[in-house]
């Protein structure tokens, strides 16, 4: 059972343009999300995160929105940059969890073409 | 955050024999995570590992295929036993820090 989707599992934007990554759960326990980045022959790097609680969270170029009442997710990147190509994942864990207990999508691969 | 360092980077191993993956972390923690993630997968926890006390496992995961040691809080190791072509997959080391976890690069591993 697949509680964390990304039914994208690849997206191709120019570059200045806005990328759109998005992400869906099924446990309504999960309270805290994350957008983990991952390049090739890496480990994830940790991006951006958001509390239930809020429903939007910003970081320069990286903006995370969450929608409760859908179970969804989204990571806005703008302007993207060649550099933002990457294989990004969503993460959840629930109100009682530790961080051990991210339960991640199987990813996105993003593309920023010239 | 954390600099994790793991080794081998990669590595193509024969069916039938095991891998040993090391894991440092340049700063004391106290637990330590395995992940794998095979082909076009999600990225699963495989065990916690414990400094002092044996690793904790996930369903699915069992000490025999996945024996871990951690003999200091900044070490552990994870070896792949008896290795299949099934055990194929990108296999990282991770440790946690507040909310978020942190990675190290990851294990390439190929069975043949």
């Amino acid at each position: 059972d697949q509680q964390v989707k990304q039914n994208s599992p690849s997206l191709s934007v120019q570059e200045g343009r806005i990328s759109i990554l998005n992400c869906d759960y099924t446990n309504s326990m999960f309270d805290y999300f994350l957008w983990y980045k991952k390049y090739p022959a890496e480990g994830p790097t940790f991006l951006i995160s958001i509390s239930s609680i809020k429903d939007k969270n910003e970081d320069g170029r990286f903006t995370v929105f969450l929608n409760k009442s859908a179970k969804h997710l989204s990571l806005h990147i703008v302007p993207s940059q060649p550099g933002d190509s990457a294989v990004y994942f969503c993460a959840a864990r629930p109100n009682t969890g530790t961080a051990s207990k991210l339960t991640f999508g199987t990813g996105t691969r993003l593309q920023v073409t010239l | 955050s954390a600099v994790i360092s793991q080794k081998p980077s990669r590595d193509i191993c024969q069916r039938g024999t095991s891998l040993t993956i090391q894991c440092q972390v340049d700063s004391q923690v106290t637990m330590m995570f395995w992940y794998r993630q095979q082909p076009g997968q999600s990225l699963t926890l495989i065990a916690t590992a414990n400094q002092g006390s044996e690793a904790t496992y996930e369903s699915g995961f069992v000490i025999d295929k996945f024996p871990i040691s951690r003999p200091n809080l900044t070490f552990s190791t994870l070896t792949v036993s008896n290795m299949s072509p099934e055990d194929s997959s990108i296999y990282l080391c991770s440790v946690g820090e507040r909310e978020k976890l942190f990675f190290g690069s990851g294990t390439q591993l190929s069975v043949l």
